[in-house]
């Protein structure tokens, strides 16, 4: 099955700079990888997805990744801002998986005013 | 739409207790997914149901932990007997494919405590 590595588990930042989270699949027919933001005491909320025939998306102040050939891709946060303090997670789905997502371990996100 | 709908919010139980946990998938979303979340764990995956049947179920920790999908508004996971390490959020979460997007709507969860 698919299996996915996300680093670091922690990340501290100072406000302004950025953030960037990776993670690795093992599964090179996974077509579809979102990313999650869970603040404390909340559910997990999609902020970016990305599918296996983009190389890069953007939204604002997120950006995401994919390097198909290694099996890794990226979430870039830019301008951080103490808001953005959460556990983020990655995803991957193989292509066979139904809608079944693989999600890595979480990066705890820590931004610094 | 009001999302994913999950009951109750908190539960505190004894050990040896039957515990229930409740979710009201999106209207019209096809699949349904039950997770735990501990620190220890992060996000474990329980159980999954397409189209009302369990398609995967080897997160499902041990005979104590059964989950049902009656139909496509409604699901529940029981937990008999509950024991002090069942404690956790768990979370229920639905999708459905959209133009080759397949990302989760989370539930609020259900905090559960086993004393």
């Amino acid at each position: 099955g698919e299996n996915v590595e996300q680093h670091p588990s922690t990340l501290s930042v100072q406000e302004g700079d950025s953030a960037v989270i990776k993670c690795t699949y093992s599964d090179s027919a996974s077509n579809y990888f979102p990313w999650y933001k869970q603040e404390l005491g909340k559910r997990p909320q999609l902020i970016i997805d990305i599918r296996s025939n983009v190389g890069e998306k953007k939204d604002q102040r997120i950006a995401v990744t994919l390097n198909k050939t290694a099996k890794h891709f990226s979430l870039h946060i830019t301008e951080t801002q103490p808001e953005d303090s959460a556990v983020y997670f990655c995803a991957a789905k193989p292509i066979n998986a139904g809608n079944m997502l693989t999600f890595g371990g979480g990066t705890r996100l820590m931004v610094k005013p | 739409d009001a999302g994913v709908i999950q009951s109750p919010r908190h539960e505190v139980t004894e050990m040896g207790q039957e515990v229930t946990l409740r979710c009201k998938p999106i209207s019209g979303h096809n699949s349904l997914f039950w997770y735990r979340q501990t620190m220890m764990r992060g996000l474990e995956l329980l159980i999954y149901f397409n189209n009302n049947v369990p398609i995967d179920d080897s997160g499902m920790p041990e005979d104590r932990f059964s989950a049902k999908m009656p139909n496509a508004s409604f699901s529940t996971l029981k937990i008999q007997p509950s024991e002090p390490r069942d404690s956790a959020v768990y979370f229920c979460a639905s999708s459905l494919r959209t133009g080759g997007s397949y990302g989760y709507t989370f539930g609020s969860g259900t905090r559960l405590t086993v004393v």
